[in-house]
Parts: C-alpha cells; sequence; structure tokens
C-alpha cells in the first residue's frame, strides 16, 4: 500500500531564515506530487504540483520554491521566511492507481513564523 | 475558471441530528467531484468521489450526488456522531487535469 510522509510536523522559525519542508512516497512510482497551503481558518491553496522529476509547476507567485530531486521526493524550500507563511503545509499525491485521480495527503507540516 | 462553493460554516448540529453541507461549482466540461474531511492538527482524508453526473458516492454513512443540471454535490448524512466533528472540503478536478481545486471549507461540530 501507498504511504506519504512529511516532516517535520511543527517548525516554529524566525523571520528571515530558511525552510525546507520534506514529503516522500512510498508504494508507488512515478507519481504526481502537490504542495498545498492551508492559513487558518482559510480553504487549500495549490503552490505547486509535479509531474516527474525535476519537473515543477508554481500555481501562485511567492518566495517559496519547491524541487523533485528523485521520482518518490518532493521538497518545499525558502531562503528568506516571511510572516505570512505561517500555516498547515500539506503534500500530496496521485497517481494511475488512484481511480478518478483523487489525491492522498500526508499529515501536514505545521510552520509558525515569528 | 474553475471554482468551488461551499456554505459557510460553522455548522454546529446535536448528535442524531441530520446533515446537509451545500457545494456547487462552476466548471468548463466534465469534472470529477470529491468530498475530503480534515480531522483536527491532522491532513485531508478523501471521504467520496463521483466522476460523472448522477453518480452518488458513499462512505461511512455520507453520500453525495453528482447534480450537472445544478451543478452541486452535497454532502448528506442521516445522522451525526461526535466523531465526525471536522472540517469538510469539497473539491473538484477539472476533466483531463490533475490538479484539484478545493472550496474554502466547512467546519463541522456535533454536541453529545
Amino acid at each position: 500500500s501507498q504511504t506519504i510522509h512529511q516532516w517535520p510536523a511543527t517548525l516554529v522559525q524566525p523571520v528571515g531564515s530558511p525552510l525546507s519542508l520534506e514529503c516522500t512516497v512510498e508504494g508507488t512510482s512515478n507519481p504526481n506530487l502537490y504542495w498545498y497551503r492551508q492559513a487558518a481558518g482559510r480553504g487549500l491553496q495549490l503552490l505547486f504540483y509535479s509531474v516527474g522529476i525535476g519537473q515543477i509547476s508554481s500555481e501562485v507567485p511567492q518566495n517559496l520554491s519547491a524541487s523533485r530531486p528523485q521520482d518518490r521526493q518532493f521538497i518545499l524550500s525558502s531562503k528568506k521566511l516571511l510572516l505570512s507563511d505561517s500555516g498547515f503545509y500539506l503534500c500530496a499525491w496521485s497517481g494511475l492507481g488512484t481511480g478518478g485521480n483523487e489525491q492522498f495527503f500526508g499529515p501536514g507540516t505545521r510552520l509558525t513564523v515569528l | 475558471g474553475d471554482s468551488v462553493t461551499q456554505m459557510e460554516g460553522p455548522v454546529t448540529l446535536s448528535e442524531e441530528a441530520f446533515l446537509t453541507i451545500n457545494c456547487t461549482y462552476t466548471a468548463t466540461g466534465y469534472p470529477s467531484l470529491f468530498w475530503y474531511v480534515q480531522y483536527p492538527g491532522e491532513g485531508l482524508q478523501l471521504l467520496l468521489k463521483a466522476t460523472k453526473a448522477d453518480d452518488k458516492g458513499s462512505n461511512k454513512g455520507f453520500e453525495a450526488t453528482y447534480r450537472k443540471e445544478t451543478t452541486s454535490f452535497h454532502l448528506e448524512k442521516g445522522s451525526v456522531q461526535v466523531s465526525d466533528s471536522a472540517v469538510y472540503f469539497c473539491a473538484l478536478r477539472p476533466g483531463g487535469y490533475n490538479k484539484l481545486i478545493f472550496g474554502a471549507g466547512t467546519r463541522l461540530a456535533v454536541h453529545p
């Protein structure tokens, strides 16, 4: 069966510090991978998605970036965090074996920027 | 562009009450429709889905029917439990695309 992991689970960072969040998927090959942000009390905003190694599409302009160095690894980064980057970050995957192409989500990382 | 609109919450119900959370969508073509649930502090879990008009998705006592004529996918449950307290998200996947478009979410609180 497929599983998706995210770490860290929680993170408190000062403004201006760098960021690296990691997401890995097990039990599938060549998944589509997604990063979402959920601000407090808000819906989900798609930040990036990837259909393969080194292929990243950005949905919104921001100071975040994403990379996919391996087939099942997706990394969200920032060189300098802003207060507005606080939120709950969710990684998701979808693939050929997911029927109606639904996405499956990881447990999330709660980021607080102070 | 494609979008999803959900009823605003919070929705507060007593245990065993009937639940309806409204969801309407705007999309070109033939989207797939989904309901996800998010329990406190957790990621999203797929609750149910429907991939074509008149399909009914169901899971854990929840149901939703894909109504193309009214562009709706309302979530219903006949008798809610305290354990159903969570945030519910309606979402669509435009035909031919891998991206999901989410509604803002509706918080449900069920009291004993």
